[in-house]
């Protein structure tokens, strides 16, 4: 039973790129959930989905921030137009029941040059 | 979002027992004490969760006062790799993790 699968696990791009995280969360977990972790901070929740539905989008940013979690397929943080200040680390959980049990994936390092 | 405070850091020594403490002065009846751990560069782990009786699992045990104003993780015998940061956590129903600073745990070989 495989974890919540995050990838890539490291991404560079360029200012003003655009960058995709991907993940994929555990076999019958129905909720996701993105966080980013500035370094040497703490993790700061970005967005809730459940398939096909923004729960929460609390925690983004209002420019260039953008999440789905479509029926079919791995839930994708996109980042437009990227800027040194989205250097961070991303992380995604899932939850069958939305109320504990949260797996976390190891992350996508994302540096941007 | 109930809040809770753990001190900045603490400090242990291998195979001895380790006491993390957790206050949380205005938990509302209804709102579970989670912790979650996070060793260097991986994501957060799920530790051990409760209301109101003390819980046990493989990794750790968690002590709940009477009055549900505080909570203790227990690490009965720390290793090396239990060194991380650990959080305290309420959550209330279908909520989102917030997580806060957390307590940064080392341990002495």
């Amino acid at each position: 039973n495989a974890g919540v699968m995050q990838n890539p696990r490291h991404l560079v791009r360029r200012r003003g790129q655009e960058a995709r995280l991907r993940c994929s969360p555990m076999k019958g977990h129905s909720h996701v959930y993105w966080y980013r972790q500035l370094p040497e901070e703490g993790l700061k929740f970005m967005v809730y989905l459940q398939k096909e539905n923004i729960i929460d989008e609390s925690g983004m940013p209002k420019e260039r921030f953008s999440a789905e979690f479509p029926k079919e397929g791995p839930s994708i943080l996109r980042i437009q137009q990227v800027v040194r200040g989205d250097s961070a680390a991303y992380f995604c959980a899932s939850s069958r029941t939305g109320s504990y049990g949260y797996t976390f994936g190891s992350g996508t390092r994302l540096t941007v040059v | 979002d109930a809040k809770t405070t753990q001190p900045n850091s603490m400090e242990s020594n291998e195979e001895e027992p380790v006491h993390l403490p957790c206050n949380h002065s205005t938990i509302s009846g209804t709102d579970y004490i989670h912790w979650y751990r996070q060793l260097p560069s991986q994501g957060p782990e799920y530790v051990i969760h409760g209301l109101t009786s003390n819980v046990n699992n493989r990794m750790a045990s968690l002590a709940i006062a009477e009055d549900r104003k505080s909570s203790t993780l227990i690490l009965h015998r720390a290793t090396l790799r239990d060194a991380a940061v650990y959080y305290c956590i309420l959550i209330q129903g279908a909520q989102k993790l917030v997580f806060g600073q957390g307590t940064r745990l080392t341990i002495n070989p």
